[in-house]
């Protein structure tokens, strides 16, 4: 059974930092593309970064670029979020998804997600 | 990046109804979209990808249909668990984007 387990969340003065860990189960985890998508109290989805299944290529939307650092370790089958400069809006419940096979791909595992809430 | 509207932003049906929901992206995506569910206080669980194709252990009152820039999620035979928020998602092109949601109740 694939299991996405998440932690690191909490409660973080604007302008800090957080790192957010996955720990992955169930499947080998150094074949697939990961991604961590967000999403505010109330409000939709919103794709926060990815990275290929070596670690060689990351991506990241222009609200998070140079602030957010995705990275993983095939060796301990987890996947991180390092989170510099935070903002309000960067308030939100944060997943850790794996893609289904293949990148560009759909989230086809999902994990019970954290929240991060910025705030002074 | 490719824009998804998503559509109604809210639904009430009857138990036992067929609903649908409409998700139009603003490029075509060549059938390069999913569904996905999510109940109250839930991750979102994948529904269907490619468009049609079924994740396994999804129930077959769900479908997905649609080609281009035109998709729909339908569900036959409404029942008390598919309350949730149902969102479109493209994954044709990155930035892969989202539908903004449609929220399904029961009347």
């Amino acid at each position: 059974e694939v299991q996405l387990v998440e932690s690191g969340g909490g409660l973080v003065q604007p302008g800090r930092s957080l790192k957010l860990s996955c720990a992955a189960s169930g499947f080998t985890f150094s074949n697939y593309y990961m991604a961590w998508v967000r999403q505010a109290p109330k409000k939709g989805l919103e794709w926060v970064a990815t990275i290929s299944t070596s670690g060689s290529r990351t991506y990241y939307p222009d609200s998070v670029k140079g602030r957010f650092t995705i990275s993983r370790d095939n060796a301990k089958s987890s996947l991180y979020l390092q989170m510099n400069s935070l903002k309000s809006e960067d308030t939100a419940t944060y997943y850790c998804a794996r893609y289904g096979p293949g990148y560009p791909s759909y989230y086809g595992y999902w994990g019970q997600g954290v929240m991060v809430t910025v705030s002074s | 990046d490719i824009q998804m509207t998503q559509s109604p932003a809210s639904l009430s049906a009857s138990l036992g109804e067929t609903v649908s929901i409409e998700c139009l992206a603003s490029e075509g995506i060549s059938n390069d979209l999913a569904w996905y569910q999510q109940k109250s206080g839930k991750s979102p669980q994948l529904l269907i990808y490619t468009a049609n194709r079924l994740q396994d252990g999804v129930p077959s009152r769900f479908s997905g249909s649609g080609s281009g820039t035109q998709y729909s999620l339908k569900i036959n035979s409404l029942q008390s668990e598919d309350v949730s928020i149902y969102f479109c998602q493209q994954n044709y092109d990155s930035p892969l984007t989202f539908g903004s949601g449609t929220k399904l109740e029961i009347k």
